[in-house]
């Protein structure tokens, strides 16, 4: 199956800063590549997805970029606030394949903390 | 995400115990998900439903069972549990229906099990 894995595990900024986090895949097939952030005693909510047909996709300060050759992709968060502090998942999906359509891969999670 | 709810939300239990999770959702998905969150792991699948009629297993489904009583409900069972078992436990859905985004899951608040 697919394996995902994110680095890093924990990152802290100082409020205005960026923050980058990256995630690697391994099954070419993977082509839906979404991010989710949960915040502290809530489940994970979607802030942002990219398909495999799309190198960059931007939502106001956050961005995500996607490498199909490399098997990367990446999350960008621009002029940090401390309500960006959560942890941050990302994940990987082989939408096109049989039973397995919509099953997400995710990796660990990272905390960012944003201080102020 | 308030359409879909998970009960109980905080639950101690003894080794050897039966233990029901439940899930429902008002979004009228018809997939729905059970996820498992430990620290430093990120989500692992337990078992994941397409429809009533179909259930699947996911990464980690041993010691576990699932039913799927309606397209609204989905429940997870550990039939005896073990103190390896204490983490988050998280539902999700997302919706194949066609013209819809079939990959975005919406997840559930999380039950946080402790098996003493």
């Amino acid at each position: 199956g697919e394996n995902v894995e994110q680095h890093p595990s924990t990152l802290s900024v100082q409020e205005g800063d960026s923050a980058v986090i990256k995630c690697t895949y391994s099954d070419s097939a993977s082509n839906y590549f979404p991010w989710y952030k949960q915040e502290l005693g809530k489940g994970p909510q979607l802030i942002i997805d990219i398909r495999s047909n799309v190198g960059e996709k931007k939502d106001q300060r956050i961005a995500v970029t996607l490498n199909k050759t490399a098997k990367h992709f990446s999350l960008h968060i621009t002029e940090t606030q401390p309500e960006d502090s959560a942890v941050y998942f990302c994940a990987a999906s082989p939408v096109d394949r049989g039973s397995t359509l919509g099953r997400l891969y995710f990796g660990r999670g990272t905390q960012l903390t944003v201080w102020p | 995400d308030a359409d879909v709810t998970q009960t109980p939300r905080n639950r101690i239990t003894k080794t050897g115990k039966r233990i029901m999770l439940e899930c429902s959702q008002t979004k009228g998905h018809d997939r729905m998900y059970w996820y498992r969150q430990d620290p430093g792991l990120g989500l692992r699948l337990i078992y994941y439903s397409f429809d009533v009629k179909d259930i699947n297993k996911g990464e980690i489904s041993d010691g576990y069972s699932v039913s799927r009583q309606a397209q609204a409900k989905f429940s997870l069972s550990l039939e005896s549990a073990i103190p390896n078992q204490t983490a988050l436990y998280f539902c999700a859905t997302s919706d194949l229906r066609q013209g819809a985004n079939t990959d975005t899951q919406y997840f559930g608040p999380g039950t946080r099990l402790t098996v003493l």
